[in-house]
């Protein structure tokens, strides 16, 4: 079974500076899909940013961008220019390719921004 | 175009009843999903429906628990006999089959409190 794995529950950063969140997966598939969720308090799941596995270039959302290493199994979340917005609990997930659509997630990490 | 919706958004009850929640997913996503959130956890994936039809189910999802679709729309949970572990945030998400990266797109979740 595949597993994600956030080794950080908790980050702060000074607005307007760059924060890196990690995350780890293990899976046995070549085809899959990694996702990076935001949870703010109270408030419903958002999407932030998607990466399809078969592509080797990082995505990149506006102020968001991720670190792709499929070898090393390794999927984390940069945030520059932090805004007190980005405050929330991020979710790593993960989606397997062909017929398997469940999305996997992490535990997630907490990210606080410091006025 | 409105996003997924879920109602009630919250729901206190007692021990040993039943409870209901329904999802109604972006009108044309054909796939819809369920997940459980605890306190200080990730998602945790329940059930997913395409169209009308219900194709997985985890292990998580006990004989207590039921859902449907039908007409390939809305969708229901039902928990029978209701435990005080069942208290969790249910999140319904839906998407489109064929699209990109198949992302899922969620509600704002039913919180779900058993005394």
């Amino acid at each position: 079974a595949q597993t994600v794995t956030q080794s950080q529950p908790e980050m702060s950063v000074q607005e307007a500076e760059t924060v890196t969140l990690s995350c780890t997966y293990d899976t046995s598939e070549s085809d899959y899909y990694l996702f990076w969720y935001k949870q703010p308090p109270s408030r419903q799941m958002i999407l932030v940013i998607r990466q399809e596995a078969y592509k080797q270039q990082n995505a990149t959302e506006n102020r968001f961008s991720v670190n792709f290493q499929k070898a090393a199994k390794s999927f984390s979340l940069k945030i520059s220019d932090s805004q007190l917005g980005d405050a929330a609990m991020y979710f790593c997930a993960y989606k397997g390719g062909g017929s398997n659509y469940k999305l996997t997630f992490g535990k997630g990490t907490l990210l606080t921004v410091n006025p | 175009d409105t996003g997924v919706s879920q109602n009630p958004r919250h729901k206190i009850t007692k021990r040993g009843q039943n409870v209901t929640f329904r999802c109604d997913p972006i009108s044309e996503h054909n796939r819809l999903y369920w997940y459980r959130q605890t306190l200080g956890q990730g998602p945790e994936f329940l059930t997913y429906f395409q169209n009308e039809a219900q194709l997985e189910k985890s292990r998580l999802l006990s004989d207590r628990f039921s859902a449907e679709r039908p007409k390939g729309s809305f969708s229901t949970l039902e928990i029978q006999r209701t435990e005080q572990g069942d208290s969790a945030m249910y999140l319904c998400a839906s998407s489109l089959a064929g699209a990109a990266s198949e992302t899922q797109y969620f509600g704002p979740g039913t919180r779900l409190l058993v005394l």
